[in-house]
């Protein structure tokens, strides 16, 4: 069966520092992946995708992924944090190219401190 | 250039009634889907609607049924209320460019956020 598993269910950081936001996953097929964030009262933006072209993907606002199939993983980082970083982060995985289904993490909650 | 719209924003409804929910897709995509996010979980897929039929359904029950209008706008009903399906209701449109309604990036509205009393 696919899942998506997000390692941390929080992750706090100061402002100015790197973000680690980890993910898992597991499909038997060739998937998509991505990472929706979302604003407190506020609906899911893509922050970037992976589609089987680079393995390193590069997002909005400063975030990029790696995408590593012999650790099944799809971690997002960020260099340096930013005060508006802070919400809630989903890893996504569409298991198949003949699905519209998204199959979706946990979620991440980021808290940046000053 | 809009993106996708939802309405209405909030609605409270009591258990054993009947709830319409309404979403317009963005520009030029043509495939709408509907997700259920309960507080503090990650978003379940209802179902997705292309050229006006449900193509994909989720683990959800006959209570959940929904349309798509020829301008591609959708609606989700919800029949029989249950005090569980409070929750954050997400549409999210898509383009599917070719046959067999499979789209890639799913784009997603500020959600209605249904209580169930």
């Amino acid at each position: 069966a696919q899942s998506v598993t997000q390692l941390d269910s929080h992750v706090s950081v100061s402002e100015g520092t790197p973000v680690l936001l980890r993910c898992n996953y597991s499909s038997s097929y060739s998937p998509s992946l991505f990472w929706y964030v979302q604003h407190p009262n506020k609906g899911l933006q893509l922050l970037l995708k992976y589609t089987s072209a680079a393995t390193l993907v590069k997002g909005i606002n400063g975030f990029e992924a790696e995408f590593k199939k012999s650790e099944t993983s799809f971690h997002l980082t960020k260099p340096s944090a930013h005060m508006s970083d802070a919400a809630e982060y989903f890893c996504v995985v569409r298991p198949s190219s003949n699905t519209g289904k998204l199959i979706f993490g946990q979620g991440t909650t980021l808290q940046v401190k000053p | 250039d809009a993106g996708v719209t939802q309405s209405p924003t909030h609605l409270i409804k009591t258990r054993g009634q009947q709830v319409t929910l309404r979403c317009s897709p963005k520009s030029g995509h043509d495939t709408v889907s509907w997700y259920q996010q309960a507080l503090g979980q990650g978003p379940q897929f209802i179902f997705q609607y292309y050229e006006e039929e449900e193509r994909q359904r989720g683990n959800f029950p006959d209570r959940f049924s929904g349309h798509q209008f020829p301008n591609y706008s959708s609606e989700l009903n919800v029949n029989a209320l249950l005090l569980g399906d409070s929750a954050l209701y997400l549409c999210a449109s898509s383009w599917a460019p070719g046959s067999g309604g499979v789209t890639d990036t799913q784009y997603f509205g500020p959600g209605t956020r249904l209580t169930v009393l």
